[in-house]
Parts: C-alpha cells; structure tokens; sequence
C-alpha cells in the first residue's frame, strides 16, 4: 500500500506568491516522523523541514512551514513569498514509529515528488 | 569532507556486469540508507543499515543485488548481472540514529548499462 501520496505532479506559481504542496500519509502508528525534502536539477536533496506527530505547533524554517493536519493524515509544505531557486522537485517522507523492538528506528520512505516551477 | 560521499559518481557498464558501488556516511551516523533514483521519478528505497540491528533488505529489487557496511562506516552496493532496466542514479544517505533524524545524502553515483 502506498504509504507517502503526493497527488500533484506538477504546480506552477508566481514569484512572491505562496504555494502549497500536498501530501498525505498512511500509517496505523501513533508515533511517526514527516520530513521534505527538495531536489533541485542539480540532484542534491536537500532538508527543508521536520515534523513529529506529537508536535502541537506546526514546523516552521523561514520561508517553510507544514501544514499538520494529523486526524485527515495531511502533512502539506507551505512555501511563502516564492523565489525562482525554489524551482526544484519536493518529496515528502515519512519515518514509522518510534524505538523499535530492536531498538532502531524505521527506515524513512519517500513519496513520488511535486515538481514545482517558479515563474518570474 | 564532512558530507556523505559517494564514487564512482558515473559508471557506464556493460549489460551482465557486476558493479560495485561505494558510500562513505558522515561520521558518527549509525543509519545508512541506500535509494535508487530513475530519471524523474521519486526515491525507491533499497536497503537500510542501523548500527548493529539487522539491515533492513525489504527494498532490495532482485537477488542481484547485496549491500553490506563494514565496520559500521563504509557501505557497498553491489548489482550482479546488470540488466539495462538497473539503470538510475543510486543514493546513499546517513544520519542520525533517532526518530527525527534527518538523513544527508550524498550526490550519487549515476550507473548507466548498455
């Protein structure tokens, strides 16, 4: 089962405007982590922003924050006031549960990706 | 460097070749992951190592493919008989042990089979 859905292949926005990107998530844990990454053309990932689902507050880093909607399963980024190096493919993730038996963590899947555009 | 590193960064190979494919995590990292990455498309996940923990071997396409981290540091990707289907950028990453531990990637070693 698909447990990461990024249901927009593509997404266009103006500069300086705000764009919002989807994914939800399927997990039957209670414990679980939600990660974005962006992969410019370049092709280095790059971190952009974490959310535990304990967290009350919503995860904000500068122009990023996660919309956390955890009863719709819902972990939307948020890019406020557009810039042109925003251009780039964005992948949301997600870590399953917290200490396993073992005494690791689950590994961290990945969804399909956005490619968002940037336009002057 | 301080980064993940990864080589080779291209490999061209021969259909029904072995290749080898090395990573180097950030040190201190116990988790390793391995992803494999076709052109446009998402992160298919390989292969995960967590210190001492058994690896994690669930995204492993075919039994052509190994993986093994020595020492807890180095990790090897092998592909045996490469198929042209095996063709992609491969990504290893590292970080962190804990939930919120966020994983740095190296740049990839781009394999191409002819």
């Amino acid at each position: 089962a698909q447990k990461i859905t990024q249901t927009q292949p593509g997404m266009f926005v103006q500069e300086k405007e705000a764009v919002t990107l989807d994914c939800t998530y399927d997990t039957s844990d209670q414990s679980y982590g939600l990660f974005w990454y962006k992969q410019p053309s370049s092709g280095e990932m790059i971190f952009l922003i974490y959310q535990g689902s304990y967290d009350e507050q919503n995860a904000t880093e500068g122009r990023y924050s996660l919309n956390f909607q955890k009863a719709r399963k819902s972990a939307n980024l948020v890019i406020s006031a557009s810039q042109l190096g925003d251009s780039a493919m964005y992948f949301c993730a997600m870590r399953e549960g917290g200490l396993m038996f073992s005494g690791g963590y689950n590994k961290l899947i990945f969804g399909a990706g956005t490619r968002l555009a940037v336009h002057p | 460097g301080a980064g993940v590193s990864q080589s080779p960064s291209n490999k061209v190979t021969e259909k029904g070749k072995d290749v080898e494919l090395r990573c180097d995590p950030i040190s201190g990292h116990t988790a390793l992951y391995w992803y494999r990455q076709s052109l446009g498309q998402g992160l298919e996940f390989l292969i995960y190592f967590q210190g001492n923990s058994a690896p994690d071997k669930s995204g492993l396409p075919s039994d052509r493919f190994s993986a093994e981290r020595t020492g807890g540091s180095v990790s090897t990707l092998t592909i045996q008989r490469t198929q042209q289907e095996d063709s992609a950028v491969y990504l290893c990453a590292s970080s962190l042990t804990g939930e919120a531990g966020e994983l740095f990637f190296g740049e990839g070693s781009r394999l191409t089979v002819l």
